[in-house]
């Protein structure tokens, strides 16, 4: 078993539709949790960062953690045009452990006008 | 744009050669990570860098190998080159160390192993 597992889709929505994305994990020491999101041909970006459990809004985007069922969210209202783009999570041990991230595979995001 | 600097944009070689990628980091940032994306493996942690120390390796395999200079590039070494060693590969910088720490990605590096 893969220690991330994301559905790469693609998904195609309509403009103004609420967008959820998803990945579950295996290994139960990851503490922090992140969305990145990937233009074609450009490096990742940093979307929403997640300490353990809980909720995080920021605009138009929600990030969850659902630490007991191992499986996070991004869920994005409004969806515009400009959020097609690849959407991978990460995740990452508690501090003191290694720094590395690890990715889910992405899932491809088309939002039609 | 990240800051973050990669050369070159596109490299195409031929099996058992070897290629040296340049990554320069954001002002500032003291962490260097290098990491593989392709279609049937995704963003693959390789290794990481701290201040010219190696911090932490990943799936990086033994023909692979990386450096920080004083300057705070980075270098990526691939030799050997087999088909399977085509992808992107990316750079990515950050102030210091931890988990919490936001990574800032490169525009990457295309690699086409004839």
């Amino acid at each position: 078993q893969k220690e991330v597992e994301q559905d790469p889709g693609p998904l195609s929505v309509p403009e103004g539709a609420i967008v959820s994305l998803n990945c579950t994990y295996s290994n139960s020491a990851f503490q922090y949790f992140m969305w990145y999101r990937q233009y074609s041909r450009k490096g990742p970006e940093l979307l929403m960062y997640t300490y353990s459990s809980g909720n995080k809004e920021d605009g138009r985007f929600t990030a969850q953690v659902d630490k007991s069922s191992k499986y996070i969210s991004l869920f994005i209202r409004d969806s515009q045009p400009s959020d097609s783009a690849t959407y991978l999570c990460a995740m990452s041990p508690r501090r003191g452990g290694s720094e590395k991230l690890v990715f889910g595979k992405g899932t491809k995001l088309t939002v039609n006008p | 744009d990240s800051g973050v600097t990669q050369t070159p944009k596109h490299l195409i070689t031929a099996t058992g050669q070897r290629v040296t990628l340049r990554c320069s980091p954001r002002s500032g940032d003291l962490s260097v990570y290098w990491y593989q994306q392709s279609l049937d493996q995704g963003l693959q942690f390789l290794i990481q860098y701290y201040n010219g120390e190696e911090r932490a390796k990943g799936n990086i395999l033994e023909r692979f190998s990386a450096q920080q200079f004083p300057d705070l590039h980075s270098e990526l070494n691939l030799s050997s080159l087999e088909l399977g060693d085509s992808a992107l590969y990316f750079c990515a910088s950050s102030v210091g160390l931890g988990p919490q720490e936001t990574q800032y990605f490169g525009p990457g590096t295309r690699l086409l192993v004839l």
